[in-house]
């Protein structure tokens, strides 16, 4: 019964060419979040929103954009692909902590390995 | 500045116990996670401490020092299937719902 899905689970893209992932969750959680996850590194945190309020972290490339239409789905946007964006793209979610005042557990879906050519 | 530090690579012998050891130093502190990664495959939750203390949680127990800044994941009766890495990640005070991750420990288990 998977809870947070991502597709696909691979993507192959050609370097400047536009490409989309997608990821939908069944846990009605308030907070989405996309981060980027190189070999042997830590996940990067892209960005993340708290219902359709958008939060960009500073370090994060313009290239890359999100949406949010409805509380079950988000996709990252890439815009122009180069070299350097071939990772793995993890998609989370979790409860409100700013509402619950405690640390709200994230559910990451299985991710998306991008490969750029 | 948020900087969490683990050791890269650890080995155990299966049905041993290992101690994964995360310092880490952030802006403040609200809460400790500690995440299972296999390889190719997304984090997956293991335990939370935000107190200071031992939970325990099966096979797996997580310990907490907040004023060390200091934790471990200590994993008992290792079996194979445990090969993977472990990411501890911190929430620190005023980041709302964000997590910073270290860069996780590599563990191989082995006959």
């Amino acid at each position: 019964d998977a809870m947070v899905i991502q597709n696909p689970r691979y993507q192959v893209t050609q370097f400047g060419k536009p490409v989309t992932l997608s990821c939908s969750q069944t846990l009605n959680h308030n907070v989405m979040y996309w981060y980027q996850q190189k070999s042997s590194q830590a996940p990067k945190l892209l960005f993340h929103y708290y219902d359709k309020d958008f939060n960009n972290e500073a370090d994060t490339p313009d290239n890359f954009q999100s949406r949010r239409p409805n509380t079950s789905f988000c996709f990252l946007d890439i815009r122009s692909p180069g070299l350097g964006d071939a990772a793995m793209y993890l998609c989370a979610t979790s409860r409100d902590a700013r509402a619950s005042g405690r640390g709200e557990t994230q559910y990451f879906g299985p991710g998306t390995r991008l490969l750029v050519l | 500045g948020q900087n969490i530090d683990q050791p890269t690579e650890m080995t155990a012998t299966e049905g041993a116990i290992v101690q994964i050891n995360c310092t880490y130093q952030t802006s403040g502190f609200n809460g400790l996670f500690w995440y299972q990664q296999h390889a190719g495959e997304a984090p997956t939750f293991l335990s939370y401490n935000v107190l200071d203390g031992l939970e325990e949680k099966g096979r797996f127990s997580s310990f907490l020092s907040r004023s060390k800044g200091y934790s471990y994941l200590l994993l008992k009766e290792l079996q194979m299937k445990d090969s993977a890495s472990y990411l501890c990640a911190v929430r620190p005070t005023g980041g709302g719902n964000k997590l910073t991750f270290g860069t996780g420990t590599q563990l191989k288990v082995e006959l």
